[in-house]
C-alpha cells in the first residue's frame, strides 16, 4: 500500500521561471492538501483539493495554483518564481470521511536562484 | 498573534530526562489537535492525536485544555532517537486545514 508520492524530490529553478510539482495520494484517499515549509518554520497551508475542486485556500498569491485529476493525484504550479519561494513543498492526503487522518509525502525541495 | 504558538527551542537535554513542550492556539472553534514529529529534512509524521481527557502512548503524554486553548506534550525517559522537531498542529474545523506551530527542536545528548 503505497503512501503519498511526490515528484520531483529536488528542483532548482531560476527567478521568474515556472514550476510544476506532482503528488499521488495514498491509496483510498480522495483529498489532497499542499503545504509550504520554509527553513526553520512549520508548514504553511497553501490549498486543498477535493473532487477536482479547490476547497480551501491559505494566504498565498495567485501565482500559486493547483489542480486535481480524476484519479485524485494533484499538481501544484508556481509562476514567476521568487527567491522567497525556496522551500520544502509537502503534499498531504486524507479520506474526507476519515476525520482528518493525514499522510504526508516526503516533499519536494525547491531552490530558486 | 500566530494561530498556533509553541515554545521556542532548541531544547537540549540528557538521555533519561523528562521534557515538556507547550503550545497555545487562537481559534476556539478548532476541532482536532495533534503532535507531529519531523526529522531533519524529512516529512512530518503523526506522533499522536490529543484528546480533552489526555492520552498516553508509552513514554509520551499529551494534554489538551480547551478552556485555556493550551496543548502539551510530555516525553519521559528521553532517548537519543527522540531528537527531532516537534510540531503542534491544530485542525481549524473548516474542511480539514491543518495549522502548524513553528516547531520546537529537541536534541537528546548521551
Amino acid at each position: 500500500d503505497a503512501g503519498v508520492t511526490q515528484s520531483p524530490t529536488h528542483l532548482i529553478k531560476t527567478r521568474g521561471q515556472q514550476v510544476t510539482l506532482r503528488c499521488s495520494p495514498k491509496s483510498g484517499h480522495d483529498t489532497v492538501s499542499w503545504y509550504q515549509q520554509a527553513l526553520g518554520q512549520g508548514p504553511q497551508f497553501i490549498f486543498q483539493y477535493y473532487e477536482e475542486e479547490e476547497r480551501q485556500r491559505g494566504n498565498f498569491p495567485d501565482r500559486f495554483s493547483g489542480h486535481q485529476f480524476p484519479n485524485y493525484s494533484s499538481e501544484l504550479n508556481v509562476n514567476a518564481l521568487l527567491l522567497g519561494d525556496s522551500a520544502l513543498y509537502l503534499c498531504a492526503s486524507t479520506r474526507v470521511s476519515d476525520n482528518y487522518g493525514y499522510t504526508f509525502g516526503s516533499g519536494t525541495r525547491l531552490t530558486v536562484v | 498573534r500566530k494561530e498556533v504558538e509553541q515554545d521556542p527551542g532548541p531544547f537540549n537535554v540528557p538521555e533519561g530526562a523528562t521534557v515538556a513542550f507547550n503550545c497555545t492556539y487562537s481559534n476556539s472553534a478548532s476541532q482536532s489537535f495533534f503532535w507531529y514529529r519531523q526529522d531533519c529534512r524529512k516529512e512530518p509524521k503523526l506522533l499522536m492525536s490529543v484528546y480533552s481527557s489526555g492520552n498516553e502512548d508509552g513514554r509520551f503524554t499529551a494534554q489538551l485544555n480547551r478552556a485555556s486553548q493550551y496543548i502539551s506534550l510530555l516525553i519521559r525517559d528521553s532517548k537519543l532517537s527522540d531528537s527531532a522537531t516537534y510540531l503542534c498542529v491544530v485542525n481549524d474545523g473548516r474542511g480539514g486545514k491543518l495549522i502548524f506551530g513553528q516547531g520546537t527542536e529537541l536534541s537528546v545528548k548521551p
